[in-house]
């Protein structure tokens, strides 16, 4: 099946840093969701995106919605140790199902 | 609200055994999608249901099927299992047919090893 691009692979960053992670896709997509994945637990929906340009934050969480409906990107700010995990990005086209980006493996330094 | 229920939570099976995974979706919700997740492979989609009919299906062989039941809880089934599916099974349900409006919430999946 279709799998997005996502970028980067793996990051490791100091606490406090800022983080951005994005991903790509050569179709257009109508939604995109960013979730979190801790070890041994399924992934957590962090946010959702509908429109192309929208830009949406939960918390020290910022995502957009690209304007070419074929990329999404998530910002992380002040990092804490808590942010560590696995995240992946998901998007929808014009069927209902839903494209898996890699994922992101965020270690954070204390 | 009880989020999204898998049973069991790991397995350890034999090659050529078969193996049946549940999903208990979030109450109300009648779409529930399952993953297959390996590190090499990310998320694979399996199958969607909804309202006891398989909507969507991806690009595994027939040793794969799954079925749903009217209280909207679904099963996988895999049968002569090879331990290539190994892997991390995840369920995920959402409201309606178009999970896009209200995103998936997912299980905490069911680690089955294949020996």
């Amino acid at each position: 099946g279709q799998q997005l691009n996502q970028s980067p692979q793996s990051m490791f960053i100091q606490e406090g840093e800022d983080v951005s992670m994005n991903c790509t896709s050569s179709s257009i997509f109508n939604t995109w969701l960013w979730y979190k994945q801790d070890p041994g637990e399924g992934p957590v929906l962090l946010i959702a995106l509908y429109k192309a340009g929208e830009l949406t934050s939960n918390g020290r969480l910022t995502a957009q919605f690209g304007i070419t409906r074929k990329d999404s990107f998530l910002n992380i700010s002040a990092s804490i140790p808590s942010d560590v995990g696995i995240y992946f990005c998901a998007g929808q086209g014009t069927g209902n199902q839903f494209y898996f980006g890699t994922g992101t493996s965020l270690t954070v330094i204390p | 609200k009880a989020g999204v229920t898998q049973t069991p939570r790991y397995l350890i099976k034999t090659r050529g055994q078969q193996v049946t995974l549940s999903c208990s979706p979030i109450s109300g919700h009648r779409s529930v999608s399952w993953y297959q997740q390996t590190p090499g492979q990310g998320l694979q989609f399996l199958f969607e249901y909804f309202s006891e009919t398989q909507r969507n299906k991806g690009n595994f062989p027939g040793r794969f099927s799954g079925r749903q039941f009217s209280n909207s809880r679904s099963e996988m089934n895999v049968s002569t299992l090879e331990l290539g599916d190994s892997a991390l099974y995840l369920c995920a349900s959402s409201l309606n047919l178009n999970p896009g409006d209200y995103g998936y919430t997912f299980g905490s999946g069911t680690r089955l090893t294949v020996v």
